[in-house]
């Protein structure tokens, strides 16, 4: 199984309907991302969480939101979807450094998810 | 004036060649720097990480900063067709209190 889970895979969905992309870690790590991915926008921050009880905006949070339901799960919503929402979609995680070694800082990403809005 | 800016390419080579991706920055406080590569429909991986200035090797792949310049290179030797993919710097000022900022990605091609 992989490290980082997300749900679904692709995704269509029309104008105006709430969605939920779905984010789920066996890493153990405390730290968990949100970020979409344009074509020559490169990566950008939604959101994020330090820990379970930590929710954090990122670059481009408008019109999304974000639930922290446990250490290795975490969920963004998109209220009421627009076009211009679509992207490909990617959670990451990290640790919070506090232990030895230089991969333990990287961000360990998954799968994305390719979310359309029509 | 973006924080980091990278050359999105595409970068075409021959199989063999010595590639050089490069970044620059502009926030004097970065201190961690990485790579990621990203296959094509897959998530980013982290390639390579270092700290402060210097150079550090890993097989064929060898990551450089130079703090004073703002500017961060990696370099691939004796490339391979299964190197095509797209290639992201990042880096953060404060280990573990801070989140990574991305450049772009540059997408490098190498033809067999």
């Amino acid at each position: 199984d992989a490290d980082v889970t997300q749900t679904p895979r692709n995704r269509i969905t029309k104008t105006g309907k709430r969605i939920m992309l779905e984010c789920s870690q066996t890493k153990g790590h405390d730290r968990m991302y949100w970020y979409r991915q344009d074509p020559g926008l490169g990566l950008r921050l939604i959101y994020y969480s330090f820990d379970v009880k930590d929710i954090n905006k990122g670059e481009i949070s408008d019109g999304y939101s974000v639930s922290r339901q446990a250490q290795a799960k975490f969920s963004l919503s998109l209220e009421s979807a627009i076009p211009n929402q679509t992207a490909l979609y990617f959670c990451a995680t990290s640790d919070s450094g506090a232990g030895t070694g230089s991969r333990v800082y990287g961000y360990t990403f998954g799968s994305g998810t390719r979310l359309t809005v029509v | 004036q973006k924080e980091v800016e990278q050359d999105p390419g595409p970068l075409s080579v021959p199989e063999g060649a010595i590639v050089s991706l490069n970044c620059t920055y502009s926030n004097s406080a970065f201190q961690y720097f990485m790579w990621y590569r990203q296959y094509s429909r897959k998530g980013p991986e982290l390639l390579m990480y270092t700290y402060s200035s210097g150079n550090k090797e890993d097989g064929r792949f060898t990551a450089q900063v130079d703090k004073s310049s703002k500017y961060i290179s990696l370099f691939i030797r004796d490339s391979q067709p299964s190197d095509s993919a797209t290639y992201l710097c990042a880096m953060s000022a404060i280990r573990g209190y801070s989140t990574l900022t991305f450049g772009k990605g540059t997408m490098l091609l190498v033809s067999p």
